[in-house]
């Protein structure tokens, strides 16, 4: 199976600060990998697809990079609605897998 | 627009059953590809099934696999999974999810059904 690298798995961060989340497949995965959004008591929502295009109503503060191994998401200003953990998912080959999650919190 | 709605979660005894029922509106059911994933207390997110548009094609993750039948009747707008010799482990909220068309990832998630499994 594939893994997924996530770091970091915690991120403290103040509003209005540039945060990036990493993602690395233990092997490539062209750019089949989503960035999704939890936050506690709801469904996870979908930020990113295809690694870098951003999901219809999703704030632009939101991007995505990356191909092959390589992934990052970027919040270019953090924003008080932001605070949550966000996961990675490769579903380019059985069985999809997930990174273990970044949990972004108030400085 | 577009809505999925789980139930079926519960509390049910250690080698028990559960079949989990996913209701959709808003989209054409039989164009979507589906999946569950699971969310455990404390833990991250982990994909559990998928299901290809027709039902033809299905995947399962290794801790479910044997266990655990995902199955579709688009007739019905309905994903369901059925769920046997429970474990301990298989405690989590349960999501089904929508696949983007034609593309990879997932665009609309229900709001999850707890199950829990517990002497």
């Amino acid at each position: 199976a594939i893994q997924m690298t996530q770091s970091p798995s915690a991120r403290s961060a103040s509003v209005g600060e540039r945060v990036t989340i990493t993602c690395r497949a233990s092997q490539g995965i062209r750019n089949e990998l989503g960035w999704y959004q939890q936050i506690p008591g709801k469904a996870p929502k979908l930020l990113i697809y295809a690694a870098s295009t951003l999901q219809s109503g999703v704030p632009s503060r939101f991007s995505g990079s990356g191909f092959g191994t390589e992934f990052t998401l970027t919040i270019s200003s953090l924003q008080p609605e932001d605070f949550a953990t966000y996961y990675c998912l490769q579903d380019y080959n059985y069985p999809w897998t997930f990174g273990q999650g970044t949990k972004v919190e108030i400085k | 627009q577009v809505q999925l709605v789980e139930s079926g979660g519960g509390l049910v005894k250690p080698g028990g059953s559960l079949r989990l029922s996913c209701a959709v509106s808003g989209f054409t059911f039989s164009d979507y590809y589906m999946t569950w994933i699971r969310r455990a207390p404390g833990k991250g997110l982990e994909w559990v099934s998928y299901i290809s548009s027709s039902g033809s094609t299905i995947y399962y993750a290794d801790s479910v696999k044997g266990r655990f039948t995902v199955s579709r009747d688009n007739a019905k707008n309905s994903l369901n999974l059925q769920m046997n010799s429970l474990r301990a482990e298989d405690t989590a909220v349960y999501y089904c999810a929508r696949g983007i068309y034609d593309n990879s990832g997932y665009d609309f998630w229900g709001q999850g059904t707890l199950v829990t499994v517990s002497s």
